[in-house]
Formats: structure tokens, C-alpha cells, sequence
């Protein structure tokens, strides 16, 4: 148990919606991070939220973007969904100015398949 | 850009040791790590390395460090059917307190009774 919970587990939606996905950190962690695995693959870097802003986006578009909340809880949101947005979407909270090694903890992830 | 290697299969049998290697490409690289992800599960952080460390052991993990050669190993002693799981190398280039790690493909461990 990471205390990092994500809802829902499994989504499916179809070509053109929109989603949300919402995450709760560990109590005190004031950064989350959104990584986005594809089956077989290694998690891949979305982007990082700081004191609720962003302060690191790696190479997705546009249309993913995200909310982190004063009480610990934050949301990706992917728009105008497409099939290769298939992927389990993983949240990971840590305490920033601690030592980065150990201090990330991952969520379970959402399972989210487009169709 | 970066990159990190990883053969995507291991098998072993129970009670062997079990090695898993990874390469990187970014020589500037400040932390490697090492996640185990099992099924349905997020990552979990196993251990992890320093950039001026060689090795690190941490009761049955060992990592070892090749940083001239961008080599970085993973040895698990007396290989449980628990440690079946999929192993994740990591790194983290300096980039100026932001955190971005790049994750290879990992590597999927079958343990044999």
C-alpha cells in the first residue's frame, strides 16, 4: 500500500470523448506526476504538478491536461480521445525537496481503453 | 535523446540468482532506479543507484554500475516465485530539480518452482 489511490480502475470510451482521471495522494506531497503506459511498454512521462502548477510536460499534446488540488487530489484530463490512448494512466506523489530517490510513490493506475 | 535498454524476458529457477541489465544513453544521468510492477499493480521502487556509486546491496538486491560503459544490473539472490514480476531501469538526467525520469521497456522475470 503506497496510501496513492486512482479512480476509476478500468474506463472504456470511444474515439472523440473526453475523460477524467483523478488521483489522491499521500497526505503532505505537494507533487504528482501523470505517466502514461501503453501495453509492453515502460511508463511514459506526462507531465508534474508543483504547489497545483505545472512545472514539467514531457512530449504529449496539448489535449492532455491536468488539475492538482490544495487537498492532496489531482485529475488528468485527455480531450478529443484516440485509440492509441489506450493505456493504463499511472499517478505518482512525492514530497519535492526530500531526497527524489525515495520518496515517489505509484499508484495502482486506471485502465483506459478507447474504441 | 535519452534512452534505456532492456532485454524483455528472464527466466529462472527457484532459489537461482536472477540478473536483469539495463543500458542507458544519458551519460549526465544523476539516479538510476530500479521499479518491480507486478500484475495490475503500479510500480513499486526497489532500490536505486547514485551516479558516483559503483554498487549498492540492499539485503538481496545488488546493483551494479558501469558508468563508462552506461551499464546497470540488477541481482536478485535466491529467486523467489514472489519476485515474478515485470523489472523497470530508470534514470534521472539533471534537470534542475524537476524529476523526469525515462523508463525503459522493462524486463519480465518467470521464476520456476
Amino acid at each position: 500500500e503506497t496510501g496513492v489511490t486512482q479512480s476509476p480502475t478500468h474506463l472504456i470510451k470511444t474515439r472523440g470523448q473526453q475523460v477524467t482521471l483523478r488521483c489522491s495522494s499521500q497526505s503532505g506531497h505537494n507533487t504528482v506526476s501523470w505517466y502514461q503506459q501503453a501495453l509492453g511498454q515502460g511508463p511514459q512521462f506526462i507531465f508534474q504538478y508543483y504547489r497545483e502548477e505545472e512545472n514539467g510536460r514531457g512530449n504529449f499534446p496539448p489535449r492532455f491536461s491536468g488539475l492538482q488540488f490544495p487537498n492532496y487530489s489531482s485529475e488528468l484530463n485527455v480531450n478529443a480521445l484516440e485509440l492509441d490512448d489506450s493505456a493504463l494512466y499511472l499517478c505518482a506523489s512525492r514530497s519535492a525537496g526530500a531526497a527524489s530517490t525515495d520518496t515517489q510513490y505509484f499508484g495502482p493506475g486506471t485502465r483506459l481503453t478507447v474504441l | 535523446g535519452e534512452d534505456v535498454e532492456q532485454s524483455l524476458f528472464l527466466s529462472v529457477r527457484e532459489g537461482d540468482s536472477s540478473v536483469i541489465n539495463c543500458t542507458y544513453t544519458d551519460s549526465s544521468s544523476t539516479y538510476l532506479y530500479w521499479y518491480k510492477q507486478e500484475p495490475g499493480a503500479g510500480l513499486q521502487l526497489l532500490t536505486y543507484i547514485f551516479s558516483n556509486m559503483d554498487m549498492k546491496q540492499d539485503q538481496r538486491l545488488t546493483v551494479l554500475l558501469n558508468k563508462k560503459d552506461k551499464h546497470l544490473s540488477l541481482r536478485i539472490a535466491d529467486t523467489q516465485t514472489g519476485d515474478s514480476a515485470i523489472y523497470f531501469c530508470a534514470e534521472t538526467p539533471p534537470t534542475g530539480g524537476s524529476y523526469i525520469p525515462t523508463f525503459g521497456r522493462g524486463t519480465s522475470l518467470i521464476v520456476h518452482p
